[in-house]
């Protein structure tokens, strides 16, 4: 059973850091490209962030560039997020997505973190 | 940047059909995916490149992409289908989501 477990989320204040985690098992992790999606409180998703097999290439939405860092550990089977310099705005339950196969598409989600930036 | 708009409601009666419609320039050029997100929950995958479903994903849900709007469409609406669903699609090294749908069965 492939499984999605984030981790990390927490209270923390503007201009602040927050390190996420994000388990994996069930799959061989080194063979997937995988993002962060946020979620926002009563508001739709928003993609932050992205990175390839081997992290050879490595995406980010424009509001966190220059703030967020995506990193992976293969030999962990964990993907991380570091988010530096957070905002109110940041504010928003973070979900760890797995990238189907070579595709464009995210077929499996974790249940999500809260990260909440007082201001 | 490219924009995905999405209704923000949609109501329907049970045992109807629903259509949930993505609206963007071109669109029909790209691939369109589509989510499900119940209250409280993770999202799920429910339609991928335009018609295809994930296996577990009831023949039920199905889509369609021409011109400048994608359309998933759920037949034999069910009180468990009220949910949130969302259109995404990549567009230069970005991934973009619609602004979300959220689907009421009356």
């Amino acid at each position: 059973e492939v499984l999605l477990v984030e981790s990390g989320g927490g209270l923390v204040k503007a201009g602040g850091s927050l390190r996420l985690s994000c388990a994996t098992s069930g799959f061989t992790f080194r063979d997937y490209n995988m993002n962060w999606v946020r979620q926002a409180p009563g508001k739709g998703l928003e993609w932050v962030s992205s990175i390839t097999i081997g992290s050879s290439y490595i995406y980010y939405a424009d509001s966190v560039r220059g703030r967020f860092a995506i990193s992976r550990d293969d030999a962990k089977n964990s993907l991380y997020l570091q988010m530096n310099g957070l905002r109110a705005e940041d504010t928003a339950v973070y979900y760890c997505a797995r990238t189907s196969g070579s595709h464009d598409y995210f077929d499996y989600w974790g249940r999500g973190t809260l990260v909440t930036v007082s201001s | 940047s490219y924009v995905l708009t999405q209704a923000p409601s949609v109501s329907v009666a049970p045992g109807d059909t629903a259509r949930v419609t993505c609206g963007g320039n071109n669109i029909g050029s790209k691939s369109v995916h589509w989510y499900q997100q119940r209250p409280g929950q993770a999202p799920v995958l429910v339609i991928y490149y335009d018609s295809d479903r994930p296996s577990g994903i009831p023949e039920r849900f199905s889509g369609s992409n021409s011109g400048n709007t994608a359309t998933l469409a759920i037949s034999r609406v069910e009180a468990g289908d009220e949910a949130d669903y969302y259109c995404q699609v990549w567009d230069r090294g970005h991934v973009i989501f619609g602004g979300g749908t959220k689907l009421s069965v009356l």
